[in-house]
């Protein structure tokens, strides 16, 4: 019972490299989310995806684009990272049939522990 | 001003201490709201979720929202080892994203 499942877990870049994070999930959402999660300033999102074929910016887009490969799949792509990009992000999916319903419950990854030199 | 705030802690308690996690909010549009439980090097799950105002209660944990102070709070009665963990509360309106505060971490000594 994987749920969501992110690669790789860890990730050492030099500044200016790029690099994909992927994402998978199993349980047949509709929906899946982009964050970075920084050391008092909680989660942040970064893209979502509220169904196959359409993403959405969310509060922090900037140097990061996103793929919706197909239902189970949603990768994030820095494509010259930068330090302020170092960050643990997590990949999060949720049953929510479209925009944010009311009552969706997000359903994380472990998370990608990344570190921009 | 960020639009939901938790202190950061750490929280200390022994075992069996109730324990009192507190956020406060600055968007009145604010409807629904979430305690998320993160445990190290895991990423956040769900643990409560109420709409507007009032109390609900779910086993040890209790969440309670005062609309009128923008103060949300989570309540663990009887608090365990195994409780020890960041929790997150998220607050949002309808048809809107989710606003995390950044975490308070709480730690429950045997």
């Amino acid at each position: 019972n994987a749920g969501v499942t992110q690669t790789p877990k860890f990730q050492v870049l030099k500044t200016g490299q790029s690099m994909t994070l992927q994402c998978a999930q199993d349980m047949n959402h509709n929906s899946m989310y982009w964050y970075r999660q920084d050391p008092g300033m909680g989660l942040r999102l970064i893209y979502y995806s509220a169904s196959e074929g359409t993403t959405d910016k969310g509060e922090v887009p900037n140097g990061y684009n996103v793929s919706r490969l197909n239902k189970r799949e949603f990768s994030l792509r820095l494509e010259s990272a930068a330090p302020s990009q170092t960050s643990v992000y997590f990949c999060a999916s949720s049953e929510a049939p479209g925009h944010f319903a009311t009552n969706e419950k997000l359903f994380f990854g472990s998370g990608t522990q990344l570190s921009v030199l | 001003q960020k639009e939901v705030e938790q202190d950061p802690g750490p929280l200390s308690v022994p075992e069996g201490a109730i324990v009192s996690l507190n956020c406060t909010y600055s968007n009145s549009a604010f409807q629904y709201f979430m305690w998320y439980r993160q445990y190290s090097r895991k990423g956040p799950e769900l643990l409560m979720y109420t709409y507007s105002s009032g109390n609900k209660e779910d086993g040890r944990f209790t969440a309670q929202v005062d609309k009128s102070s923008k103060y949300i709070s989570l309540f663990i009665r009887d608090s365990q080892p195994s409780d020890s963990a960041t929790y997150l509360c998220a607050g949002r309106n309808a048809g809107n994203m989710l606003t995390f505060g950044g975490g308070t971490r709480l730690m429950v000594k045997p």
